[in-house]
């Protein structure tokens, strides 16, 4: 069964930093692409980024490129997202999913996290 | 404001049938496949249909989808309670070289 297990709720201080995890269990951890899906509180769903630990290709939203680091670490088939300087405004909740990516474009999210809700507040 | 545009709410009475739209562009929808998630309240989102039609294992045939030009529809037919969810489209933006998701459609089922 393909599983993605997200780590626990982060509560953090705005300026603070943030290392959020995402453990694929179930299938070849290394050949399919994982990426990040932000909800804000009350809002839809925005795609951020995207990895693929195979070979650690990374695609990053324009709206996200910068603000977040996506890694992963294919020997504990494992995924991260990680910020070096939270804000307020990145108090949300954000889904980890497994994509499939054909000829360069994702055509979709087969499987999701249960979600790691972070919340920014001094 | 949504690259994708969906109706924000949408209601039917338990055993009927309901559709969704989203609206894009042929820099999206034009020219990508369509998938569909359902987020029941309080979960996580979970994929319906992807590839404009197709459905993954276990996803009952009351959910459809269909694509036409810059246009896609999610069809759910026998309604039941426990449909009530908000539902997404999604697609590739070939503009915005990215993952791009209408505003959500919320279903209630009366």
């Amino acid at each position: 069964e393909v599983q993605l297990v997200q780590s626990g709720a982060e509560v953090k201080k705005p300026g603070e930093s943030l290392k959020i995890s995402c453990k694929g269990s179930g299938y070849s951890f290394t050949s399919y692409w994982i990426g990040w899906v932000r909800q804000m509180p009350g809002k839809g769903l925005e795609w951020m980024g995207i990895i693929y630990p195979g070979d650690s290709d990374t695609r990053y939203s324009p709206s996200f490129q910068g603000q977040v680091t996506i890694s992963a670490d294919k020997s504990i088939s494992t995924a991260y997202l990680q910020w070096s300087s939270l804000k307020a405004s990145d108090t949300a909740m954000y889904y980890c999913v497994r994509g499939t990516m054909v000829r360069g474009v994702i055509t979709d999210f087969d499987y999701w996290g249960q979600g790691t809700l972070v919340t920014v507040s001094s | 404001q949504s690259v994708l545009t969906q109706p924000p709410s949408v209601s039917a009475a338990p055993g009927q049938k309901v559709t969704i739209s989203c609206s894009g562009s042929s820099s999206n929808i034009g020219n990508n496949y369509v998938s569909w998630y359902q987020q029941l309240p309080g979960t996580a989102p979970k994929l319906l249909i992807y590839e404009n039609n197709k459905r993954p294992s276990g996803i009952p045939d009351r959910f459809s989808g269909s694509k036409s030009g810059t246009s896609a529809t999610l069809g759910i037919t026998g309604l039941q309670t426990g449909d009530e969810a908000d539902y997404y489209c999604g697609t590739w933006d070939s503009s915005l070289s990215g993952v791009v998701f209408g505003g959500g459609t919320k279903l209630t089922v009366l």
